[in-house]
C-alpha cells in the first residue's frame, strides 16, 4: 500500500523567516494531495489542497509543490508568524475506492515559531 | 455552528467494556470516514462509507464496527475494549473524493 515519508519531524525558524516540509510517497497511482494543520489539542484543519499534476498553489503566506514525477509534495511557508506554530500534516489519496477514498498521511512535523 | 459533531469529546473507558462514538454531519457530504490518532502511531485510516456503504476497511479487528443510521451519521462501536485502544477518533467527510473535512475528535482513554 501506499507509504508516505514527511520530512523533518521537528522544524524551529524564527519569525519571518521561511519554512519548508516535504512529503514523499511511493504509490505513483496517487492523485489527491492534502496539506493540513493540527494545533495542540485541536482537529484537523485542511490548509491545501493540489491534484494530479505538477502544480504550485498558494494560499495566505503558503505554496505548495507537487512533483509527480519524484512523487514529492512540499509545503513552504514563506514568512512565518507565531500562528504558524502547529502540526503539519500531508496527506495523499489514490482515488481508487468510488468517491470515499482513504488519505493516507505523513507522520508530521511540528514546526515551532521563534520570535 | 459547527458542521461535523463528535460526541463525546473525551471518555474514560474500563477495559474489556464497549462504547460507541458518535459522529454527525452538516456538510451535505456524501462520504464519511474515521481515523484515529495515537502517541505511537500517527493518523491512521479505519473506515470509509459512501451513501451509508462501507467503502473501505483498513481495521483487522472486528472489535471495531462503525454503523451509519442516517446518510449524516457515522458512529463507531467498540467491544471488549483495550488499553491499546486509548487514541483520539477522528470522523471526517467529504463530497465523493474530494478534501476531507474533520471533526473535533473524541479522546478515548482505556484504563
Amino acid at each position: 500500500g501506499e507509504q508516505v515519508e514527511q520530512r523533518p519531524p521537528h522544524l524551529s525558524v524564527r519569525e519571518g523567516d521561511s519554512a519548508v516540509i516535504t512529503c514523499t510517497y511511493t504509490d505513483p497511482n496517487s492523485y489527491y494531495f492534502f496539506w493540513y494543520k493540527q494545533e495542540p489539542g485541536a482537529s484537523l484543519q485542511l490548509l491545501m489542497k493540489v491534484f494530479s499534476s505538477t502544480e504550485i498553489n498558494e494560499g495566505q503566506g503558503f505554496t505548495v509543490l507537487l512533483n509527480k514525477k519524484d512523487k514529492r509534495l512540499s509545503l513552504n511557508l514563506t514568512a512565518a508568524h507565531p500562528g504558524d506554530s502547529a502540526a503539519y500534516f500531508c496527506a495523499v489519496s489514490v482515488g481508487d475506492t468510488g468517491g470515499a477514498d482513504r488519505l493516507t498521511f505523513g507522520k508530521g512535523t511540528q514546526l515551532i515559531i521563534q520570535p | 455552528d459547527p458542521k461535523i459533531i463528535q460526541k463525546p469529546k473525551y471518555l474514560v473507558a474500563v477495559t474489556g467494556s464497549e462504547k460507541i462514538l458518535i459522529c454527525e454531519q452538516y456538510l451535505g457530504h456524501n462520504a464519511m470516514y474515521w481515523y484515529r490518532q495515537s502517541a505511537k502511531k500517527p493518523l491512521e485510516f479505519m473506515f470509509s462509507y459512501s451513501y451509508q456503504k462501507l467503502m473501505d476497511n483498513q481495521t483487522a479487528s472486528s472489535r471495531f464496527q462503525p454503523q451509519s443510521s442516517k446518510k449524516n451519521h457515522l458512529d463507531l462501536q467498540i467491544t471488549a475494549l483495550k488499553p491499546d485502544d486509548s487514541a483520539t477518533y477522528f470522523c471526517a467527510s467529504s463530497q465523493r473524493q474530494y478534501e476531507q473535512y474533520f471533526g473535533p475528535g473524541t479522546r478515548l482513554t482505556v484504563l
